[in-house]
């Protein structure tokens, strides 16, 4: 166990419709990542919060949006979703401070159909 | 920006011979982290190995090890004794002194009993 915490764990939702997936980070941890990794892909690197702050931006569509609460914990929000939105999204944690590994939840298997 | 490359889509290994995964990256920072993921078909991103670049010593992981070359930029996984259960994606990641995290394509792992 991570200690990362991703829900739900799978998604089937239609075309057009919106979600939120929820992350909760380690214990202490402060940096929160999102990733999308399609079916037999790497890993796409979508954003990254640090203490509730947007510290970086990858290639996250503009229908996607993210956000860190005060509590710590992450929500990304996919709207308009297409057939091609259809992967597995993966949060990661990190403690932050440019040391460590990223620790990783199991991430939200979402299908559109 | 950094990348990461892994020349090798897939490997293939012997139940107890050795293997070697390749991975080389590109950067500018002379103080920085590379990892060993392991992605079994649960999806599950599972840390395998990590190296912190100021240390010469190669780390070492039970039967996971690696060739941290840094004026060559070359990070490799050796895993020796293989097993069944070490068929899995394996990514090379590199963490910035931005705390930013960059992936390789994977390398899928085939042991062969």
């Amino acid at each position: 166990d991570s200690g990362v915490t991703q829900t739900p764990k799978h998604l089937i939702t239609a075309t057009g419709q919106r979600v939120t997936l929820r992350c909760s980070p380690r214990s202490g941890d402060l940096s929160v990542y999102w990733y999308q990794q399609s079916l037999d892909q790497g890993l796409q690197f979508l954003i990254q919060y640090y203490n509730g702050e947007e510290r970086a931006k990858g290639n996250i569509l503009e229908r996607f949006s993210a956000q860190q609460f005060p509590d710590l914990h992450s929500e990304l929000n996919l709207s308009s979703l297409e057939l091609g939105d259809s992967a597995l999204y993966f949060c990661a944690s990190s403690v932050g401070v440019r040391e460590g590994e990223a620790f990783f939840g199991q991430g939200t298997r979402l299908t559109v159909v | 920006a950094q990348t990461v490359t892994q020349s090798q889509p897939e490997m293939s290994v012997q139940e107890a011979e050795t293997v070697t995964l390749s991975c080389t990256y590109d950067t500018s920072e002379s103080d920085y982290y590379l990892f060993w993921y392991k992605q079994p078909p649960s999806r599950q991103m599972i840390l395998v190995i990590r190296q912190e670049a100021y240390k010469q010593q190669n780390a070492t992981e039970n039967r996971f090890s690696v060739n941290f070359q840094k004026a060559a930029k070359s990070f490799s996984l050796k895993i020796s004794d293989s097993q069944l259960g070490d068929a899995a994606m394996y990514f090379c990641a590199y963490r910035s002194d931005l705390d930013q995290f960059y992936f390789g394509t994977g390398t899928s792992l085939t042991v062969i009993p």
